[in-house]
């Protein structure tokens, strides 16, 4: 069946530091979205990216879409400990546009 | 302000027994979702709505049940069918298809 994979599964940086996170998925995608969780909290949805080879930013965190619509990235720059929880992306199940189906996610632990 | 509630926020149950976890959103929104998250873990689809009094099973819809009576509300049964019932539950609305999840802050589940 359709999956979604994300790298790292974990990953440990000295605050200040770069962190970037990959998905990739076994299907073409009509769009990507990703989420952040914080530890005990809930998904926050952070951006949808359409467009083949699509770039985004959002303040330290930048956002990208593969050419061929199966695989996204979230880079941060310079990290802060506020940047500390899981990071999924999710894409839309088959030919669905509604129902999502999301990444194994990247726990991102940021040591002041 | 708008959003999603669910409760309880913590429930505990007796091998056996029938629960059922509460989700309310005054959002307006047409699309409502259950995805269980295990520790560590992604979000995994168990039934999801895009209409009143409609509802789709999603990928573990086994030893659930759901209804939708009314726009705002859409709550998940969890039966003694379900094997493995402990897990965190989150609830989602969507404004339109494809875009983004606004999600509830979960039901943390544990069978004792």
């Amino acid at each position: 069946g359709q999956q979604v994979m994300q790298i790292p599964q974990y990953q440990h940086v000295q605050e200040g530091e770069d962190f970037t996170t990959y998905c990739n998925s076994s299907t073409t995608l009509s769009n990507i979205q990703w989420y952040k969780q914080r530890p005990g909290g809930h998904p926050v949805f952070l951006i949808q990216l359409v467009k083949s080879g699509e770039v985004k930013k959002q303040k330290r965190l930048t956002f990208q879409f593969g050419e061929a619509k199966k695989n996204s990235s979230l880079h941060i720059t310079a990290t802060q400990t506020t940047d500390v929880g899981t990071y999924f992306c999710a894409g839309p199940y088959g030919g669905a546009t509604n129902k999502l189906i999301f990444g194994t996610g990247t726990l991102l632990a940021v040591q002041p | 302000d708008g959003g999603i509630t669910q409760s309880p926020k913590y429930l505990f149950r007796k091998e056996g027994q029938n629960v059922t976890l509460s989700c309310e959103q005054n959002l307006n929104h047409d699309a409502m979702y259950w995805y269980r998250q295990d520790p560590g873990q992604g979000l995994r689809l168990i039934y999801y709505s895009q209409i009143v009094n409609d509802f789709q099973k999603g990928d573990i819809a086994e030893g659930y049940s759901v209804s939708r009576e009314k726009k705002e509300s859409f709550p998940l049964t969890v039966t003694s069918a379900q094997k493995n019932p402990t897990a965190f539950y989150l609830c989602a609305s969507q404004v339109t298809n494809g875009y983004g999840y606004t999600f509830g802050s979960g039901t943390r589940l544990t069978v004792v």
